[in-house]
């Protein structure tokens, strides 16, 4: 019983640098979300997919890109990364957005030096 | 813009005390309310409000939403040394692709 799994659990950038963050559920749940975390500030929302096909910007989108490859998988790619983007990042995922309680992924440590 | 103000920021209680932690909203389109707890790790789930005024408990916590103020309020009675965390409300709007929008978080810590 996976659940949201996250890859990778740590990683450090060079500023510059890009990658990808994968999350994968396997709840067959409709809607998918991506967070930060910074101390003192909760989670912010990055983006958010309802449905497979679908993306949409959260509170703070500049900087990243997202894919909803399928209705498993929705990952977040920082093309260049910046200091102001080392957080830890969280995936979530509930099964009808408004109606259900979304699940957590374990968190990205992402450190850009 | 849509709004989620937790209080108090922080709180340091002693075991056996009751706590009262808040949330208030300024969203437009709400459907439901949310809270979490974290511990270091990732958020857990605790309870779904979409009522106003029907109260949901479980054990020594419970919660209840008051739609016509906009707030929530989460009741830890009895607290324990494991109630440490932080406490996550978040909304869920409707339309638009059911927007999971959290607060700042309340961090408790009981002491013995």
């Amino acid at each position: 019983n996976a659940g949201v799994t996250q890859t990778p659990k740590f990683q450090v950038l060079k500023t510059g640098q890009s990658m990808t963050l994968q999350c994968a559920q396997d709840m067959n749940h409709n809607s998918m979300y991506w967070y930060r975390q910074d101390p003192g500030m909760g989670l912010r929302l990055i983006y958010y997919s309802a449905s497979e096909g679908t993306t949409d910007k959260g509170e703070v989108p500049n900087g990243y890109n997202v894919s909803r490859l399928n209705k498993r998988e929705f990952s977040l790619r920082l093309e260049s990364a910046a200091p102001s983007q080392t957080s830890v990042y969280f995936c979530a995922s509930s099964y009808r957005g408004g109606y259900t309680e979304a699940f957590f992924g374990q968190g990205t440590r992402l450190t850009v030096v | 813009e849509d709004k989620v103000v937790q209080s108090p920021l922080s709180l340091v209680v002693h075991e056996g005390d009751t706590v009262t932690l808040n949330c208030s909203y300024e969203v437009t389109n709400f459907r439901s309310l949310l809270w979490y707890k974290q511990e270091k790790k990732a958020p857990t789930f605790l309870f779904m409000l979409t009522s106003s005024g029907i109260e949901k408990k479980s054990g020594r916590l419970s919660s209840i939403l008051d739609k016509k103020e906009l707030f929530s309020i989460l009741n830890i009675t009895a607290t324990q040394t494991g109630d440490s965390a932080v406490y996550l409300c978040a909304v869920i709007l409707t339309g638009g692709g059911n927007k999971l929008t959290f607060g700042t978080g309340t961090q408790l810590k009981v002491e013995l």
